[in-house]
C-alpha cells in the first residue's frame, strides 16, 4: 500500500540531545514536509524540500534541521538548540507539479516526542 | 504574509443536525485553494474538501460543503446530517498557486467538533 510513514510513533528525549525523527513515503511525490503541532496553535511548518537534495526553511526552523538524500525520505533532527521541543510532529508529501495543480499534501501518522 | 483565521475553537452539535465552521483568509493573491483537513483522535490528518479560488461553484462531497466567498475571504464548512464519526478537530488551510511557496499550507488553529448522540 502506498503512504506515508513516520518513527517512532512515541519518542522521549533527556534535555540536551539531539533526536531524529523519521519520514518515508512510497508515494513517488517530489515535495516533502515536517509541520510541528502544539495545542491550540494548528499546525505550523518547519521545513520543506520541493526536491531531492534541496530543502527551505519555513515558519520555525530555527534548532531543526533536515536532509533529503533520497527521494523516499526526510529525516528531521530536533537538535538541543530547540528550546521547547515538546510536541506532536507531522509529515506530509506532495506531487510538485506546474503552478496550479492541487498538489494535494498527504500526511503521516505523526510522532510525539517528548523531552524528560 | 498570508493568514487563516478559524474564530470557534470549540462547537457542538447533536447527531443528524447541521453545522457550520468558519473560517476567513487574508491574502493578496487571486490564484489560490483552499482546504479543510480532519483531525480525529488518533491525530491522522484526512483531507475533507478542497476549492480553487478561481471557481465559483461551491465544493461539495457528500455530507460536507462549503461556501466559498472570495470578496469576503470566506471559505466554511458546513456538515450534515452530522455523525459522530465527524467528531473531531477541523484546520482549514490556504496554499498559494504562484511563486516559489505554492507548495506549503498555511493552517488555521483549528475548530474542535463535538457531536452529541
Amino acid at each position: 500500500d502506498g503512504g506515508i510513514t513516520q518513527s517512532p510513533k512515541y519518542l522521549f528525549r533527556k534535555e540536551g540531545q539531539n533526536v531524529t525523527l523519521s519520514c518515508e513515503q512510497n508515494l513517488n511525490h517530489d515535495a516533502m514536509y515536517w509541520y510541528r503541532q502544539d495545542p491550540g496553535q494548528g499546525l505550523r511548518l518547519i521545513y520543506y524540500s520541493q526536491i531531492v537534495n534541496d530543502f527551505q526553511k519555513g515558519d520555525i526552523a530555527e534548532g531543526y534541521s533536515v536532509s533529503r538524500e533520497k527521494k523516499e525520505s526526510f529525516p528531521l533532527t530536533v537538535t538541543s538548540a530547540q528550546k521547547n521541543p515538546t510536541a506532536f510532529y507531522l509529515c506530509a508529501s506532495s506531487t510538485n507539479r506546474r503552478s496550479g495543480a492541487y498538489n494535494e499534501q498527504f500526511f503521516g501518522p505523526g510522532t510525539r516526542l517528548t523531552v524528560l | 504574509a498570508q493568514t487563516v483565521t478559524q474564530s470557534q475553537p470549540e462547537m457542538s452539535v447533536q447527531e443528524a443536525e447541521t453545522v457550520t465552521l468558519s473560517c476567513t483568509y487574508d491574502t493578496s493573491e487571486s490564484d489560490y485553494y483552499l482546504f479543510w483537513y480532519k483531525q480525529p483522535p488518533s491525530r491522522q490528518m484526512i483531507l475533507v474538501i478542497r476549492q480553487e479560488a478561481y471557481k465559483q461553484q461551491n465544493a461539495t462531497e457528500n455530507r460536507f460543503s462549503v461556501n466559498f466567498q472570495k470578496a469576503a475571504k470566506s471559505f466554511s464548512l458546513k456538515i450534515s446530517d452530522s455523525q459522530l464519526g465527524d467528531a473531531a478537530m477541523y484546520f482549514c488551510a490556504y496554499r498559494s498557486a504562484r511563486g516559489r511557496s505554492q507548495g506549503n499550507l498555511i493552517f488555521g488553529k483549528g475548530t474542535k467538533l463535538s457531536v452529541k448522540p
